[in-house]
């Protein structure tokens, strides 16, 4: 599986949009882009997954670029309950056999009130 | 509907011992993956279990067993437990052949403590 490269940590104040950054520069052409978060002792939980265009669901948007090479995902109106850990993943989608996730350390983002 | 459910919440053992944990998936879903995370770092992948069977394995040694049953829950064991395999233990459930969008939900894990 291709690597990915986050930041270790951002601050992003309450109510404005948090960008959060991933570079997956090895990414293959049918590796898939994910983002997970993990609040402190919980679960990681899915957030957005994507393959070459723009992705949006309730929760965030996730933006890959042209080369694919890395992607923003980002939470338009950031509260105090998104203070997590979030991870950026990078998987191939195997039809005919088992996924599973490699996740690196992760970014973790704090809001501030 | 409920999602991945884990049990126990919380574990002691000493070292040497062994322990099971439990999982059960998300409502429909056939597929069970298994993660250790220890402090501080991210889920690592122990182990993925569908229709029964172990079909794809991470970096970790044999003490490291599973099983599913047919109604898709799935059991963790460790033997011989050393100090540090101490961590939170996460179950993940997915939906087999979903072609590319399997994606994993996690349960709220287990956290063991080897003292």
């Amino acid at each position: 599986d291709a690597k990915t490269t986050q930041p270790p940590s951002m601050d992003c104040a309450e109510g404005r949009a948090a960008n959060l950054p991933c570079n997956h520069s090895t990414i293959s052409g049918n590796e898939y882009v994910y983002w997970y978060r993990q609040i402190h002792s919980q679960g990681p939980q899915y957030i957005i997954h994507g393959l070459k265009n723009n992705e949006t669901n309730e929760m965030a948007s996730l933006i890959i670029t042209e080369d694919r090479k890395s992607s923003t995902l980002i939470l338009p109106h950031a509260t105090l309950r998104d203070t997590a850990v979030y991870y950026c993943i990078v998987r191939v989608a195997m039809p005919t056999y088992g996924q599973n996730f490699v996740f690196g350390p992760g970014t973790r983002l704090s809001v501030l009130p | 509907d409920a999602g991945v459910t884990q049990s126990p919440t919380h574990l002691i053992k000493t070292r040497g011992q062994q322990v099971t944990l439990r999982c059960s998936p998300k409502s429909g879903h056939d597929t069970v993956s298994w993660y250790q995370q220890a402090l501080g770092q991210g889920p690592q992948f122990i182990f993925q279990y569908y229709e029964e069977e172990e079909r794809q394995r991470g970096n970790f040694p044999d003490r490291f067993s599973g099983h599913q049953f047919p109604n898709y829950s799935s059991e963790l064991n460790v033997n011989a437990l050393l100090l540090g395999d101490s961590a939170l233990y996460l179950c993940a459930s997915s939906l087999n052949g979903d072609r590319g969008r399997e994606t994993q939900y996690f349960g709220p894990g287990t956290r063991l403590l080897v003292l």
